[in-house]
């Protein structure tokens, strides 16, 4: 079946510090990857759609210039988090559609001490 | 109010158990459904999507209601490794409709 890589799996790094995540499509090209955040017992909530490309489309209350994604190729989509804070600590998780349903990468833990 | 919402539970119950989660969703126009599984610290998995004419997959059961906008999972015979948390999702109306997530019905089965 599809399968969505994502690394880092957890990174830890100090306040400032710029972070980038990868969401790789292993065995499928994906021209829309979705990325998602999701804070502790809270639900996912889409940040914004990678479209391969093109800029991506963010969701309302998402700083594009503070979360950078750059969808260069079909195989995969980078998410960097600019001069990283505490309240950016979160769990981001990215997705790929094919068909139905998305198929879901491992997720990165990121903490901002 | 929220576009997805069901009960966060917990819900607590002993192996063997029956145990019904509710979700309701806001837009209408909203056009698949799911249920998905989330283990704890990792990325969610799909359990079933959801059919207006509800649909069964071995221990759960899902229906939808489009009049009422109201989506349910039952698990029969619960097992431990049914603990989780299951996500209602909801997709909207176009192709590339975005996936909004309830909060997650947090289920704990115990011995």
């Amino acid at each position: 079946g599809a399968v969505v890589s994502q690394h880092p799996s957890w990174v830890i790094c100090k306040s400032g510090t710029s972070v980038k995540i990868e969401c790789r499509s292993l065995d499928f090209q994906a021209t829309t990857m979705f990325w998602y955040r999701q804070f502790p017992k809270q639900s996912l909530m889409l940040m914004a759609t990678s479209n391969e490309g093109s800029k991506a489309t963010y969701e309302q209350g998402v700083e594009k210039d503070k979360f950078l994604i750059n969808h260069a190729s079909l195989t995969l989509s980078t998410l960097t988090v600019t001069s990283a804070h505490p309240e950016d600590s979160s769990f981001y998780i990215c997705s790929a559609r094919v068909d139905q349903p998305q198929h879901f990468g491992d997720g990165t833990r990121l903490s901002i001490l | 109010r929220k576009e997805v919402e069901q009960d966060p539970g917990p819900f607590n119950v002993p192996e063997g158990a029956t145990v019904a989660f509710n979700c309701t969703y806001s837009n209408s126009a909203s056009q698949s459904f799911f249920w998905y599984r989330q283990d704890c610290r990792k990325e969610p998995k799909l359990l079933m999507s959801v059919y207006s004419s509800g649909n069964e997959d071995g221990r759960f059961t899902a229906q939808l209601n489009r009049a009422s906008q109201y989506i349910s999972l039952l698990i029969r015979d619960s097992k431990l490794s049914d603990s989780a948390t299951y996500l209602c999702v909801v997709k909207g109306g176009t192709s590339y409709g975005k996936l909004t997530f309830g909060q997650g019905t947090i289920l704990t089965v115990h011995p």
